[in-house]
């Protein structure tokens, strides 16, 4: 029973393409987020959604849109492909509001451009 | 094994030794802090957390040290074994964001 779950796992494209990343979580949390993780293993924050609401937007190209239809879903669609665009994307979800609780991990999606 | 300083890239330790991942958060108002262990292939997994209000915080083979003065934390790692190979990161929690130091990979040594 996977709390949160990304799909693709893979996605090889080539420059110039969109592409869309989906991720659900089942764990009843009010807050999702989108990191990328570069080759350096380092994890940087690039969205963040607190009840289907646009919270935090790190300086992150336009080119990327994030969209929350529910508080479950947060899927982040990529227009016009770049090469620098390739890493490993993780969607996330914790719970803000009250006690605070760790933030939970998907699989990651592998974004190879080429 | 210890790693020092703001960041340290690698941590080689021998089976059943301590280690001691360190790791340095830039926000004084962050409240909530986490040990996450990454695997190979794998997304980052709950080690341990700790709140603003607690200095130190046991868990089973791991300990969670917080020093807000100087804005440090670390995670000791009792009788390393060779499953805790992966990447280590700490994480701060200020608001809605969760933002996360660069990772220390620990490898443990037979």
């Amino acid at each position: 029973d996977t709390a949160v779950s990304q799909t693709p796992k893979y996605l090889v494209t080539q420059m110039g393409n969109d592409k869309s990343i989906k991720c659900e979580q089942n764990l009843g949390h009010d807050t999702m987020y989108w990191y990328k993780q570069d080759s350096k293993k380092f994890l940087k924050i690039m969205f963040s959604y607190n009840n289907k609401e646009l919270i935090i937007n790190e300086t992150v190209p336009n080119r990327f849109s994030p969209k929350s239809p529910d508080k479950a879903h947060l899927n982040l669609h990529i227009n016009s492909l770049e090469l620098g665009d390739s890493a490993v994307y993780f969607c996330a979800s914790s719970q803000m509001g009250g006690m605070n609780t760790e933030a939970f991990f998907g699989q990651g999606t592998r974004l190879t451009v080429v | 094994g210890e790693s020092v300083g703001l960041h340290l890239p690698t941590l080689s330790v021998q089976e059943g030794d301590n280690s001691i991942i360190n790791c340095a958060y830039s926000n004084s108002a962050s409240d909530y802090f986490i040990w996450y262990k990454q695997e190979s292939g794998k997304g980052p997994q709950f080690i341990i957390d700790i709140r603003s209000n607690m200095d130190k915080r046991q868990g089973q083979r791991v300990t969670v040290l917080l020093n807000k003065t100087v804005k440090h934390l670390s995670l000791q790692i009792a009788a390393t074994q060779p499953g805790d190979s992966a990447v280590y990161f700490c994480a701060e929690k200020n608001d809605y964001k969760l933002s996360f130091g660069a990772g220390t990979t620990v490898t443990v040594r037979a």
